[in-house]
C-alpha cells in the first residue's frame, strides 16, 4: 500500500501565482488533514475534513482552501501566495478515533519568491 | 490537548540509550501520551502510547509514573538512524475528526557516530 502520497514534493511559485496541492490516500480514512511546518518548527493545522463532503478551518486557514473531492482525496489551494506560505506541507490522514491512527504523507515543500 | 514541554534538542552517541523527558502537569484523567517520530524530510509517524506505567513495543518504551504529570520515551541502543524529531502529546482519545493533532516543536535528537 502507498499509504499517503503527495503531489508535487518540491515547487517554487513566485508571489501572487497560485497553485494546488494534491493528496490522496489508500487507506480508506475517513479523517484526512492539512499541516504546514516552517523550519525548526512543529507543525500546524490548516485544514482538515472529517468525511467526504466535509471540510473545517484548522489553527491557520488564511490563504489557503481546500476540498475533498472524494473519499481517497483532499487538495489545498493557493490562491495568490506569498513568501510567507514559504513551508512544508503535510497531509495526513487518520483511522479510528486514537491519537496513534494518524499517516502522515513525505511533504512538500513550497517556496515562494 | 494538554500543553507539554519537552527539551529542545539532545545529543547521543551509536549505542548508548536516550531518555527523553515530556512534561504535562495538566493532563486529564482520561488522556493518553502518544509520541510520534519524525525523520528528515518526512512527515511524523507513530512510535509509541501509553496511559500509565510501562508501554514497550520494538522501537521504544514509555515509562509514566504514577501521578502522570510527565513521561519518558526511552530508545534502547541508537543508531544513526534514529536521528530525527521527537514529538510528545497529550490528550483524550480523540472521539471527533475535528479534534486535530497539536504538534509543539518536538525534541531533535542527533546521534552522532
Amino acid at each position: 500500500n502507498a499509504g499517503v502520497t503527495q503531489t508535487p514534493k518540491f515547487q517554487v511559485l513566485k508571489t501572487g501565482q497560485s497553485m494546488t496541492l494534491q493528496c490522496a490516500q489508500d487507506m480508506n480514512h475517513n479523517s484526512m488533514y492539512w499541516y504546514r511546518q516552517d523550519p525548526g518548527m512543529g507543525l500546524r493545522l490548516i485544514y482538515y475534513s472529517a468525511s467526504e463532503g466535509t471540510t473545517d478551518k484548522g489553527e491557520v486557514p488564511n490563504g489557503y482552501n481546500v476540498s475533498r473531492l472524494n473519499k481517497r482525496e483532499f487538495s489545498l489551494r493557493l490562491e495568490s501566495a506569498a513568501p510567507s506560505q514559504t513551508s512544508v506541507y503535510f497531509c495526513a490522514s487518520r483511522e479510528g478515533q486514537g491519537a496513534w491512527g494518524y499517516t502522515f504523507g513525505s511533504g512538500t515543500r513550497l517556496t515562494v519568491v | 490537548l494538554a500543553k507539554t514541554t519537552q527539551p529542545i534538542s539532545m545529543d547521543s552517541y551509536e549505542g548508548q540509550e536516550v531518555n527523553i523527558t515530556c512534561s504535562h502537569n495538566n493532563i486529564a484523567t482520561n488522556d493518553y501520551i502518544t509520541w510520534y517520530q519524525q525523520f528528515p524530510s518526512q512527515g511524523p509517524r507513530f512510535i509509541i502510547q501509553g496511559y500509565k506505567t510501562k508501554v514497550t513495543n520494538e522501537v521504544a518504551s514509555l515509562f509514566i509514573p504514577a501521578d502522570r504529570k510527565s513521561s519518558t520515551l526511552s530508545l534502547p541502543r541508537v543508531s544513526l538512524s534514529d536521528t530525527a524529531v521527537y514529538y510528545c502529546l497529550v490528550g483524550l482519545l480523540i472521539k471527533a475528526a475535528g479534534n486535530k493533532l497539536t504538534f509543539g516543536g518536538g525534541t531533535r535528537v542527533l546521534v552522532k557516530p
